[in-house]
Parts: C-alpha cells; sequence; structure tokens
C-alpha cells in the first residue's frame, strides 16, 4: 500500500514565525501535492510538483512557498505564519503526470492541523 | 474547474445499501468521475472512479447515466466504519489535481 507520511499532525505557532510542514511518500510517484481544508470551503489546493524542482501554483498559493529536492519528499514552507493559516494542511501523492489522463489516483496523508496564535 | 452538486447530508441505516447522488451537467467528454471519502480525523482517500460504463470494485459501485450528467455512487451495505463525507468530482484528462467541493455528510446509525 502507499503510505504518505506528514511530519506532524497537530502543530501550534505563533505570528511571524517560519514553518515547515514535511510530507513523504514511499511509492517512488511523480506528483505531490499541498491542499488547505476549511470548514465550509472544502480542499484547496496549495502548490503541487511533477518532478524534482519543479513547482506549479494551485488556487491559493499566496503565502506559501514548497520545495521538492528529492522524489518522496515535499515540503510546504509558510515564511511567515499568520493567523489566516490556522487550517488542516494535507499532503497527497499520485503515480502519472497530469497528462497521462484522468485516471490518476491521488493518496493523502493523515493531515497536520496547524494553529497560528 | 468543473463543478459537481450533492447535497449536504445523507442519512442510512447500518446494512442497508446507500445511494449517494452527484450532479455534474457541465461535464465534458474527456472527464472522468472520481469518488473519494473522507473518514473522521483522516485524509481523503479513493473509492472509485469512471468514464461512461458503470464501475464495481470492493469499496462500492459508480453509477453513470447515459448522458454523463449525473453519476451515483453505491454502497450495498452501510457499515458504521463507512460514516464518512464523500466527495465527487471531475478530473479532466490532463489535470493534475482535483478539485474537491464540500461533499455529502454521511451518517450511519445502528
Amino acid at each position: 500500500d502507499v503510505k504518505v507520511t506528514q511530519s506532524s499532525r497537530y502543530l501550534v505557532k505563533r505570528t511571524g514565525e517560519k514553518v515547515f510542514l514535511e510530507c513523504v511518500q514511499d511509492m517512488d510517484h511523480e506528483n505531490m501535492f499541498w491542499y488547505r481544508q476549511d470548514p465550509g470551503l472544502g480542499l484547496r489546493l496549495i502548490y503541487f510538483s511533477y518532478d524534482v524542482k519543479m513547482k506549479e501554483k494551485g488556487d491559493i498559493p499566496e503565502g506559501y512557498s514548497v520545495s521538492r529536492e528529492k522524489k518522496e519528499r515535499f515540503s510546504l514552507i509558510l515564511e511567515s505564519a499568520s493567523t489566516n493559516q490556522t487550517s488542516m494542511y494535507l499532503c497527497a501523492s499520485s503515480l502519472l503526470r497530469g497528462t497521462s489522463g484522468g485516471t490518476d489516483t491521488q493518496y493523502f496523508g493523515p493531515g497536520t492541523r496547524l494553529t497560528v496564535l | 474547474d468543473a463543478k459537481t452538486t450533492q447535497p449536504n447530508s445523507m442519512e442510512s441505516n447500518e446494512e442497508e445499501p446507500v445511494h449517494l447522488p452527484c450532479n455534474h451537467s457541465t461535464i465534458s467528454g474527456t472527464d472522468y468521475i472520481h469518488w473519494y471519502r473522507q473518514l473522521p480525523s483522516q485524509g481523503p482517500e479513493y473509492v472509485i472512479h469512471g468514464l461512461t460504463s458503470n464501475v464495481n470494485n470492493r469499496m462500492a459501485s459508480l453509477a453513470i447515466a447515459e448522458d454523463r450528467k449525473s453519476s451515483t455512487l453505491i454502497l450495498h451495505r452501510a457499515t458504521l466504519r463507512d460514516a464518512a463525507v464523500y466527495y465527487c468530482i471531475l478530473r479532466p484528462t490532463g489535470a493534475n489535481n482535483l478539485f474537491f467541493g464540500t461533499g455529502t455528510r454521511l451518517t450511519v446509525i445502528p
């Protein structure tokens, strides 16, 4: 089974701190994704990566950056955390690049609930 | 992003079949229909997907209308572990990401 792990289940940070959320997948997947989930808004895509050192903005990239130095690891960075970034953050991975069709399955980690005070 | 419409919530009795509807009237010919579910305190998990024909797997069945403007996820015998939020998603060919709406919260009554 594919396993996607996230570095923390719960995280509390202060406004202005730099925050790193780490995600690791063990199935040699090409694509990795970061979403945030808020009540009433569903999941929204922040960034995704289809290869090492490659990244593309999702729907809500403002205030975030990402890093993918190794294929199995995708990091989400909050350069200066703010209270409106309090949310559940979900990482996902999938095997195929998007051009391979609409059949690709995404595998999600358990999520990190981040609270910014 | 192609949009889907689902009821906010549904209830089912344990061990009875559940039919979760989804409307997607603006679906295009190359959009796949995906279903994911999210159990409490977990990330979403894949359930099933299809293009035109009905599909079955060990988790569920997917019934797709002939005009493809709607689909139904069928859980043949609901268990308490099926209580989750179910998301119906259209996945265009070539799309990298999934667009999640707010889904249907399924409550299973013992």
